[in-house]
């Protein structure tokens, strides 16, 4: 079985700041693991995706993740906020190789972005 | 236009009433999927299926069911809607790790 547990349900930063939201998963087969953001009012937008190739994975709008199999983890950061970050954020797994996207989410993160 | 269409958008409904989803792609994509969003409890997949004549439950399909007309329509329906049914609910479809979500039916059960 797969789970995410994503730790923080809302953080606050700054504007210029470090965006760092965390994301623990299990799973018992090596997962694909990805970050999508909502933001209000709107649909899902795919940030990025880790599928077995590189652990430090690039995405839009200036935002990275990596994967570290030890720690069991997919972060997300981002150098430098910006008020336009502000959106709820899902981490997700899938177990299923690739073959398609049963995926099991996270419970969210909700960032906020202070001027 | 839009590769993943959900209608209707909105839909306000009594408890007891039927109500239908409906998921169209022209993506040309065999899986489909329907996932349902509650605040403070992320996605959780309802059912999904990977060809037309495969039709399978997900983690919460209790109180739904779904058709699947043809390869490009999916639908949602509750046969008989309660409260906790009020959510936003998506369709995907996917091809290898390429996901695309639909756009999302908010539906709210007075």
């Amino acid at each position: 079985a797969q789970s995410v547990t994503q730790l923080g349900s809302h953080v606050s930063v700054s504007e210029g700041a470090l965006v760092l939201l965390r994301c623990n998963y299990s799973s018992s087969v090596p997962p694909y693991l990805f970050w999508y953001v909502q933001y209000p009012n709107q649909g899902l937008q795919l940030l990025l995706k880790y599928t077995s190739a590189a652990t430090l994975v690039k995405g839009i709008n200036g935002f990275e993740a990596e994967f570290k199999k030890s720690e069991t983890s997919f972060h997300l950061t981002k150098p430098s906020a910006h008020m336009s970050d502000a959106a709820e954020y899902f981490c997700a797994v899938s177990d299923s190789g690739g073959s398609n996207y049963k995926l099991t989410f996270g419970k969210g993160t909700l960032l906020t972005v202070n001027p | 236009d839009a590769d993943v269409t959900q209608t209707p958008r909105n839909r306000i409904t009594k408890t007891g009433k039927r109500i239908m989803l409906e998921c169209s792609q022209t993506k040309g994509h065999d899986r489909m999927y329907w996932y349902r969003q509650d605040p403070g409890l992320g996605l959780r997949l309802i059912y999904y299926s990977f060809d037309v004549k495969d039709i399978n439950k997900g983690e919460i399909s209790d109180g739904y069911s779904v058709s699947r007309q043809a390869q490009a329509k999916f639908s949602l329906s509750l046969e008989s809607a309660i409260p906790n049914q009020t959510a936003l609910y998506f369709c995907a479809t996917s091809e290898g790790t390429r996901g695309f979500f639909g756009p999302g039916t908010r539906l709210t059960v007075l």
